[in-house]
């Protein structure tokens, strides 16, 4: 069955370091798309980064990066150099490719960045 | 360029009372969702639609119903409202088939069950 789990609920970082948030996810389903997401105070979705099943290299997109171990099926997001700005709710998400485009989410991750 | 809007931003209702809330998106996305926040509980799925005139359960489908007559449209009903349906309820959209498209979302709709 279609799972995400994230099993950090909050998370302390200092600012310009880094942070690894962690997404575990379950599937079997051979084509599927991980997605991270980032949710500010203010409550809207912000698209941060997409890693496909197939894909043979980890994604990037600025100061964030995803840690693909698809033997694992984790799917850990990277934000280097904290900034104050990125302190906020963080979720993983997963759509399995042939099962009719089902895209469910994780419980989140609350980053704080401290100064 | 509107992207997906949704309406009403903010509704009280009183218990057994029914309501629409509606998801509109200009970007001519086939898929489209409806999920609820909950501290605690991150995104949960309610309903999805993978194009017009189809729709299908997710993870928390009880107590309500959706439509999507039009591509444009999906509708989330609450037919008898219970407190227990008291999130704040977001709508998103997505193109179908380009596997690294991400899901644009509305601005959510907070809801209070009284």
């Amino acid at each position: 069955a279609q799972k995400i789990t994230q099993t950090q609920p909050g998370m302390f970082v200092q600012e310009k370091e880094a942070v690894t948030l962690d997404c575990t996810y379950d599937t079997s389903d051979p084509s599927y798309g991980l997605f991270w997401y980032k949710q500010p105070s203010s409550g809207e979705m912000i698209f941060l980064i997409y890693q496909g099943s197939y894909d043979q290299q980890n994604a990037t997109e600025g100061r964030y990066s995803l840690n693909f171990q698809k033997a694992r099926k984790s799917a850990n997001l990277v934000i280097s150099a904290s900034q104050l700005g990125d302190s906020a709710m963080y979720f993983c998400a997963m759509r399995e490719d042939n099962q009719g485009g089902k895209l469910i989410f994780g419980q989140g991750t609350e980053l704080s960045v401290k100064p | 360029n509107a992207g997906v809007t949704q309406t009403p931003k903010f509704r009280v209702l009183k218990t057994g009372q029914s309501m629409t809330l509606l998801c509109a998106q200009d970007m001519n996305h086939e898929y489209m969702y409806w999920y609820r926040q909950d501290p605690g509980m991150g995104l949960r799925l309610i309903h999805y639609s993978v194009g017009e005139g189809t729709t299908a359960k997710g993870e928390v489908p009880d107590g309500y119903n959706v439509s999507r007559l039009k591509k444009q449209n999906f509708l989330l009903g609450l037919e008898s409202a219970a407190p227990s349906q008291t999130s704040v309820y977001f709508c998103a959209s997505s193109y179908r088939g380009a596997k690294g498209t991400e899901a644009f979302f509305g601005q959510g709709t907070r809801l209070t069950v009284v």
